[in-house]
């Protein structure tokens, strides 16, 4: 079955360094999703992504965070300058079609810890 | 933006013991999704329930979606210590957001 995959599945850096975290969704798949779980918190949407531009994003997205999709396959969110703020699991995911009725894809996340 | 509020906030049982995990929302609910996701791990999804008055099972877990109520609830039968995770509950919109419950814990006891 198709899935979702994210790498690295755990990231650790400096406060104020550049992350990447990558993201394959499903391979036919048009709609890419960012969300973010701070520890013990609710999962929180961050962005979504459709035909190559932002379609919606949350007002946690600021410009310290951007997202692209550099090839046919891979979702990156780039966080410039980390804070210790940003350590959470952020989660990628993909769906097929955009709506209610459509299920989203999640990968199995990222754990990023800011030092 | 959708409200999802879960209940109760934890839970811990005696293995072998039934519970029941509900979900409540603010807005008519047109479908849910249940999933499952151990402590700082990623999602696994359980199930996805589109109708009012639908019911899946997937081993010893249930679900239901009471569209009146606007609230789903999830029933684990026999409860094991494999069960044990955080609960969410979640639901698509119009647009492109997912929105998440609270969370449910569960802590079963062997």
């Amino acid at each position: 079955e198709p899935e979702v995959t994210q790498t690295p599945s755990h990231q650790v850096t400096q406060m104020g360094q550049e992350v990447i975290l990558r993201c394959v969704p499903i391979s036919n798949h048009l709609y890419f999703y960012w969300y973010r779980q701070i520890l013990g918190q609710k999962v929180e949407f961050l962005v979504s992504f459709y035909n190559n531009e932002i379609s919606e994003k949350s007002e946690i997205f600021d410009d310290q965070f951007s997202v692209e999709r550099p090839d046919g396959s891979n979702f990156t969110l780039k966080i410039r300058s980390t804070k210790l703020e940003d350590s959470a699991m952020y989660f990628c995911a993909s769906s097929a079609f955009q709506g209610r009725s459509y299920e989203q894809y999640f990968g199995p996340g990222t754990r990023l810890t800011v030092t | 933006s959708q409200e999802l509020e879960q209940s109760p906030q934890s839970l811990i049982v005696q293995e072998g013991k039934n519970l029941t995990i509900n979900c409540t929302s603010s807005k008519t609910l047109y479908g849910l999704y249940w999933y499952k996701q151990k402590y700082g791990e990623g999602l696994i999804f359980l199930m996805m329930l589109q109708k009012g008055g639908e019911e899946k099972s997937h081993e010893k877990i249930t679900a239901k979606l009471d569209e009146k109520k606007q609230q789903s609830s999830l029933h684990i039968t026999a409860s094991q210590p494999s069960h044990a995770g955080i609960y969410l509950c979640g639901v698509g919109s119009t647009g492109n957001q997912f929105y998440f419950g609270t969370g449910t814990s569960l802590t079963v006891i062997p």
